[in-house]
């Protein structure tokens, strides 16, 4: 069974560029979520897409966009960067919206923003 | 606004003691509560989850779920150095969107 892999693990932009994470859930996981987890705090959550529909939003601004294709893989857009954005990206996967059902997270995207 | 607190620490505890962490919630609509454990520079990796209230054990770990109080505990038995890690308390509601704290730093001291 193929866990979570997301690319690429680190990656260096500047202010006001664009960047796009991907991800590849888990197999038989039609559920993705991303956080963006700052230094020192935990996960917040970011957006949710079940079935390549988005399925929730946290409080995050609409330049923080996110796809997800037929095979359940997703990305994650975020437009004019700002040194704030910089933290972990962290895509989970789940086998569906049930709230009984844990998240399972891949290694990250570590962002900087200089 | 759904908010999940926790004691940062840093919380130190001599090996083999039990280690206790715990957190409140706000929002009455979670389902469910989960404790992660994240190591330094690495992803968030389950260690339980609880979504009745009382008490709930796997191995050295005990969760306790109290609803009326809107709080939930994490117990570590016979605590290891391999245990000292951030330990991040979760709400989860019906869509499965997770609602996190900003952890607990444990340390077990050899």
């Amino acid at each position: 069974e193929t866990g979570v892999t997301q690319s690429p693990t680190h990656l260096i932009k500047t202010r006001g560029q664009q960047v796009t994470l991907r991800c590849s859930s888990q197999s038989g996981h039609n559920t993705v979520s991303w956080y963006q987890q700052a230094l020192g705090q935990g996960p917040q959550f970011i957006f949710q897409y079940y079935r390549e529909e988005e399925n929730g939003r946290g409080n995050f601004p609409p330049r923080f966009s996110g796809l997800q294709f037929p095979n359940y893989s997703s990305e994650l857009n975020v437009n004019a960067l700002e040194l704030d954005d910089s933290a972990l990206y962290l895509c989970a996967s789940s086998p569906g919206r049930a709230a009984t059902g844990e998240l399972f997270f891949g290694e990250g995207s570590r962002l900087t923003v200089l | 606004q759904k908010e999940v607190e926790q004691n940062s620490g840093p919380l130190s505890v001599p090996e083999g003691a039990i280690a206790s962490l715990n957190c409140t919630y706000s929002d009455r609509g979670s389902q469910s509560f989960f404790w992660y454990r994240q190591y330094s520079g690495k992803s968030p990796e389950l260690i339980m989850f609880i979504y009745s209230n009382g008490d709930k054990e796997d191995g050295r770990f005990t969760a306790q779920l109290n609803k009326a109080s809107q709080y939930v505990s994490l117990l570590i038995r016979d605590s290891q150095p391999s245990d000292s890690a951030t330990y991040l308390c979760a709400g989860a509601n019906t869509g499965n969107q997770f609602y996190f704290g900003t952890g607990t730093s444990l340390t077990v001291i050899p």
